[in-house]
């Protein structure tokens, strides 16, 4: 079974729609984040989470929010989908002077 | 907050090649830093990673990189390139457990 999963893999939306992408994790890590890849952009960082009560602003945070529901589990919602939102979003988790390991992304189309 | 520069944003290689990918970060405290690359389609997988030790670190796949503080870069290096390191490379830096990621670079590798 895959460490780190993410709900959908795939998804078209509508302008103005609220989305959720999940994210769970067995690799008993205590930190998560939530990235999106755009190209020539890398992958910049939404949100991060070092544990259950703890919840962070990344680099680019406007027009999102999230949930950390358990300690192996991270949502990430819009909510209210804009086209520029369109990307890859991956899930990553990591504990204490690990690296992250990431999840296999979700593609999100908004039109 | 950090950046991470990838000065190379495509490159494009015949295979036995040699191969060296520029980074550099813009902290200048304490920093761990990571190589990572995403074959078509994938996600992204742990290359390297410095902590601490010697500077010239090995990974998987003959990739070796080189942490020269004085310059604050960890460029990447491989002798050889095959057709199957074609991929995206994504230099990464963290401190305090947040990571900051470079824009990547595209590695077109020529049978």
């Amino acid at each position: 079974d895959a460490d780190v999963t993410q709900t959908p893999r795939n998804r078209i939306t509508k302008t103005g729609k609220r989305i959720m992408l999940e994210c769970s994790q067995t690799k008993g890590h205590d930190r998560m984040y939530w990235y999106r890849q755009d190209p020539g952009l890398g992958l910049r960082l939404i949100y991060y989470s070092f544990d259950v009560k703890d919840i962070n602003k990344g680099e680019i945070s406007d027009g999102y929010s999230v949930s950390r529901q358990a300690q192996a589990k991270f949502s990430l919602s819009l909510e209210s989908a804009i086209p520029n939102q369109t990307a890859l979003y991956f899930c990553a988790t990591s504990d204490l002077k690990q690296d992250p390991f990431f999840g296999p992304g979700t593609r999100l189309t908004v039109l | 907050a950090q950046s991470v520069s990838q000065h190379n944003h495509h490159v494009i290689l015949s295979e036995a090649a040699s191969l060296e990918l520029g980074c550099n970060y813009s902290y200048g405290g304490t920093v761990n830093l990571f190589w990572y690359v995403q074959y078509p389609g994938q996600h992204l997988q742990l290359l390297l990673k410095y902590f601490s030790g010697d500077p010239l670190v090995k990974g998987i796949k003959g990739f070796e990189a080189e942490f020269i503080k004085s310059k604050f870069s960890f460029n990447l290096r491989k002798p050889s390139v095959q057709w199957s390191d074609t991929a995206e490379y994504f230099c990464a830096v963290s401190n305090f457990n947040k990571f900051y990621f470079g824009s990547g670079t595209k590695l077109n590798v020529k049978p």
